[in-house]
């Protein structure tokens, strides 16, 4: 059974770069079926994606991210991570790694990990 | 790419069915048949409910389903549970060309 896990600092000062890493177990990130997101939920409120990856290393970000947001895939290791620059207490929240379906599949988020809280504070 | 509009919260008793709408424009839940719904329990991962609009991934149960038209996506609970009492997002694909995923504000079900 497919699991995906977080893993990162929970704690990151202000202007440095939040990083974090998705480790998939129990199947191959290299599936052509599927991308691999990242989505956050401040606390309290609702969820926002903030971009995506394929195993070949093709992204696409949310465009009101994107000049901060770099996600990058290492297949040998079966891991997929997330960096974000110049954090702000607005980047506060719980950050979810999640595989997306895509043609042929679900074209959803259809398996998540437990998810990760960032606290952005000095 | 503004939020999907979801009804802050929508209450039912058990037994009973409720529809949670969820509203969006002719770029995203009005141009893909794209929509996929969401439970989360408090302090859980959000668990994929509906993708593509109207169909259920092995497991989850036939009492949820859902449907669209024009630009408005719905999901219906019918024969509420207890265990219904979450909060649902829903979330559409938006297009290559903009912020390709968008998601719902979020509707909190309350079982009475």
């Amino acid at each position: 059974q497919l699991q995906l896990q977080e893993s990162g600092p929970g704690l990151v000062k202000p202007s440095e770069t939040l990083s974090l890493t998705c480790t998939v177990s129990g199947g191959s990130i290299s599936s052509s079926s599927y991308y691999w997101g990242w989505i956050r939920q401040p606390p309290g409120k609702g969820l926002e994606w903030i971009g995506s990856i394929y195993y070949s290393g093709s992204t696409y970000y949310n465009p009101s991210l994107k000049s901060r947001v770099t996600i990058s895939v290492d297949t040998s290791k079966n891991q997929f991570s997330l960096k974000l620059s110049s954090v702000t207490a607005a980047d506060t929240a719980v950050y979810y790694c999640a595989r997306l379906g895509i043609v042929g599949a679900t074209n959803a988020f259809d398996i998540w990990g437990q998810g990760t809280m960032v606290t952005v504070s000095s | 790419q503004s939020a999907l509009t979801q009804p802050a919260s929508v209450s039912g008793s058990p037994g009973q069915s409720i529809t949670i709408s969820c509203t969006g424009t002719s770029s995203d839940v009005g141009s893909y048949n794209l929509v996929s719904w969401y439970q989360q329990h408090p302090g859980k991962a959000p668990k994929l409910m509906i993708y593509e609009g109207s169909k259920r991934p092995s497991g989850v149960s036939n009492r949820f389903s859902g449907s669209k038209s024009g630009n408005t996506a719905s999901l219906t609970i019918s024969g509420l549970q207890a265990e219904d009492e979450a909060d649902y997002y829903c979330c559409s694909y938006a297009g290559s060309s903009t912020s390709h995923y968008v998601f719902g504000t979020g509707t909190k079900v309350t079982v009475l």
